[in-house]
């Protein structure tokens, strides 16, 4: 079955200190997205992307985040000028449509620690 | 805005005793719902969808969930647990249009006494 891979599973970084995470959407999925999950909290979005380009953003989602899609196969989130308050749960998840009955599949999560 | 509330941030059964996990949501008209189950250190995994139709939506895992328009609720439902459903379960509302942005519930931690 395919699914959606996500690496690293654990990164742990120094505040100030650029971060990128990646992911593997399933192959024929066209819309594409990162959630994220402070530990106790909600599952929050952050982005979603498709044809290229950012479709929607949450506040969180603030300069220091971009999202890049560079080869076609992988979906990357890079964090700039990592905070405290970055260290999540980052949750990559991909859907074949963008609306309607689009179900989205999410990958296993990459955990960040920001010290 | 939309939202989603479940009252129960921790509940505890026995092994083999049926499950009811609650969820109430808020939105201006009828949404798309979702149940997901996340095991320690694993990703979030759907365990049944509903779009429109039956009201009553069965899963994987025997798990079942009812869509009550007139008390905004999608309660999830389970006739018997195993250990092994021991974990985190997440309902969530799905926007009908533009991207597929979900809003999640609090979550509830299941726990499974032998």
């Amino acid at each position: 079955e395919p699914e959606v891979t996500q690496t690293p599973s654990h990164q742990v970084t120094q505040m100030g200190q650029e971060v990128i995470l990646r992911c593997v959407p399933i192959s024929n999925h066209l819309y594409f997205y990162w959630y994220r999950q402070i530990l106790g909290q909600k599952v929050e979005f952050l982005v979603s992307f498709y044809n290229n380009e950012i479709s929607e953003k949450s506040e969180i989602f603030d300069d220091r985040f971009s999202v890049e899609r560079p080869d076609g196969s992988n979906f990357t989130l890079k964090i700039r000028s990592t905070k405290l308050e970055d260290s999540a749960m980052y949750f990559c998840a991909s859907s074949y449509r963008g609306q309607g009955t689009g179900e989205l599949f999410f990958g296993e999560g990459s955990r960040l620690t920001v010290l | 805005a939309q939202s989603v509330t479940q009252p129960d941030i921790h509940i505890t059964v026995s092994e083999g005793a049926s499950l009811e996990l609650r969820c109430n949501y808020s939105y201006g008209a009828t949404p798309y719902l979702f149940w997901y189950v996340q095991s320690p250190g694993q990703g979030l995994q759907l365990l049944l969808k509903y779009f429109s139709g039956d009201t009553l939506v069965q899963g994987i895992k025997g798990f079942e969930a009812e869509f009550k328009r007139s008390q905004s609720s999608f309660n999830l439902r389970k006739p018997s647990v195993h250990w092994s459903d021991a974990a985190e379960y997440f309902c969530a509302v799905g926007l009908i249009q533009g991207a597929q942005k979900l809003v999640f519930g609090q979550g509830t931690r299941l726990t499974i006494n032998p």
